[in-house]
């Protein structure tokens, strides 16, 4: 069974830095693109950035509105994502989920989202 | 860069109805990058339909979806209670790389 757990949310002032991590189980997380998807409280699905798999490169994408500020890595012996967020801005509050990218760029399994909130 | 708009906003239906859901694309999309998700309250979404018209994994064969170029539909032939939620279509680009979703349609129980 696809399992992504994810973790390390929470409370955070806007300036400050987040990382979040995504514990993958039942697939082999080696030949998998992974991506973040953030949902803003109340608002619609938002893709934040992605990882391709080491053996199509591992190279990162990131969305605009964080380009620069976030970074994505990967532990393929600890089946671990990460989502390193830096100079965190208010409008970055949402829930973001782990995601494991299906063929055709579709979003096949997520894990059940980590809350992070940015404010004053 | 493509903008996917849904609609009808929020259609109020009821069980056993059928229920149509437009998504539609600012450009030309190839219809294999086009999928549908259903989001339920305090869920995280699901995919529902993948390559416009083929269903995910234990997606009940109620759920279909048609559609090329610029208008894809989700169609659910008759309404089960656990079908009202939030529905949304995405569309892949890899040049560059984007993943686009549409705002969402939320389907209301009548």
């Amino acid at each position: 069974e696809v399992q992504l757990v994810e973790s390390g949310g929470g409370f955070i002032k806007p300036g400050g830095s987040l990382r979040l991590s995504c514990a993958a189980s039942g697939f082999t997380f080696t030949n998998t693109w992974m991506s973040w998807v953030r949902q803003a409280p109340g608002k619609g699905l938002e893709w934040v950035g992605r990882i391709k798999s080491k053996i199509d490169g591992g190279t990162t994408d990131f969305a605009a509105p964080v380009k620069g500020r976030f970074t994505i890595s990967r532990d393929d012996s600890e089946n671990t994502l990460s989502l390193q967020m830096n100079s965190l801005r208010i409008e970055d509050t949402a829930v973001y989920y782990c995601v494991r990218d299906g063929y055709g760029g579709n979003f096949d399994y997520w894990g059940q989202g980590t809350l992070v909130t940015v404010s004053s | 860069e493509i903008v996917l708009t849904q609609s009808p906003g929020t259609p109020s239906l009821s069980p056993g109805e059928r229920a149509t859901l437009s998504c539609r694309a600012s450009q030309s999309v190839s219809s294999s990058y086009l999928a549908w998700y259903q989001q339920k309250p305090g869920q995280a979404p699901r995919l529902l339909i993948y390559g416009a018209s083929s269903r995910a994994a234990g997606v009940p064969d109620r759920f279909s979806g048609s559609g090329s170029g610029t208008d894809f539909t989700l169609t659910i032939s008759r309404l089960e209670p656990e079908d009202f939620a939030v529905y949304y279509c995405q569309h892949y680009g890899s040049s560059p790389p984007m993943y686009t979703f549409g705002q969402g349609t939320k389907l209301e129980i009548k």
